[in-house]
């Protein structure tokens, strides 16, 4: 099976920061991946995929880079609806997600 | 818009089965371009893929699971539904259901979620 993992597994920043949070797949997946930010007590909600594709809805300041093993999702200028927990979807074979990246206010 | 929404026991006893089922509306479980899948997530940990359904009845599932879960689809009532047997205390979780973006490679992100439903295990 793919591992993933997330790097960090959480992070403090401020409003206005830059935010970048990496996923690594434990062999290459191409692009197939996804990322998704959940709020406390909400279900998921489809950031990005094909690694870099911006979900319809979703701000421009949200991107996702990345092919092969190693993918990145930044946050180009937090905003306090961002304080969320984010994760990685790899589509590769079987769906696996990574273990999350929690982003809260520093 | 495509809206999903899981129902079912909130409690369920050990070595028993879990059911759950996912009512989609906005949008039809027939429509070849998306498949449905279940996605738990235990509180405070991370999420995990249980399987997935295509209209047809093609399923496929987690390795890990796979001895437990049997995935159904009801057209006529646009619904599919979760069946997890001999569930212990690890089952306890919040599910979810899910559309599969891709229903001809039936490998792709997930959208929209359900808002998901707390199933605890314990007698």
């Amino acid at each position: 099976a793919i591992r993933i993992t997330q790097s960090p597994s959480s992070l403090s920043a401020s409003t206005g920061d830059r935010v970048t949070i990496t996923c690594r797949a434990s062999q290459g997946i191409s692009s197939y991946l996804a990322w998704y930010q959940q709020k406390p007590g909400k279900a998921p909600k489809l950031l990005i995929y094909a690694a870099s594709t911006l979900q319809s809805g979703v701000p421009s300041r949200f991107s996702g880079s990345g092919s092969g093993t190693d993918f990145t999702l930044t946050i180009s200028c937090l905003q306090s609806e961002d304080f969320a927990t984010y994760y990685c979807q790899q589509y590769y074979s079987y769906p696996v997600f990574g273990p999350g990246t929690k982003v809260d206010i520093k | 818009q495509v809206q999903l929404q899981e129902s079912g026991p909130g409690l369920v006893k050990p070595s028993e089965t879990l059911s759950l089922t996912c009512t989609v509306s906005g949008g039809s479980v027939s429509s070849g371009s998306y498949y449905w899948s279940w996605i738990r997530q235990p509180a405070g940990k991370g999420l995990e893929w249980i399987g997935y359904i295509y209209y047809s009845g093609s399923t496929n599932y987690n390795p890990s699971l796979k001895s437990r879960v049997t995935i159904s689809v009801d057209t006529s009532k646009n619904q599919f539904s979760l069946k997890l047997s001999s569930v212990t205390a690890a089952d306890t979780a919040v599910y979810y259901c899910a559309r599969g973006a891709d229903g001809y490679v039936r490998k792709s992100w997930f959208d929209p979620w359900g808002q998901g439903t707390l199933v605890t295990v314990s007698s």
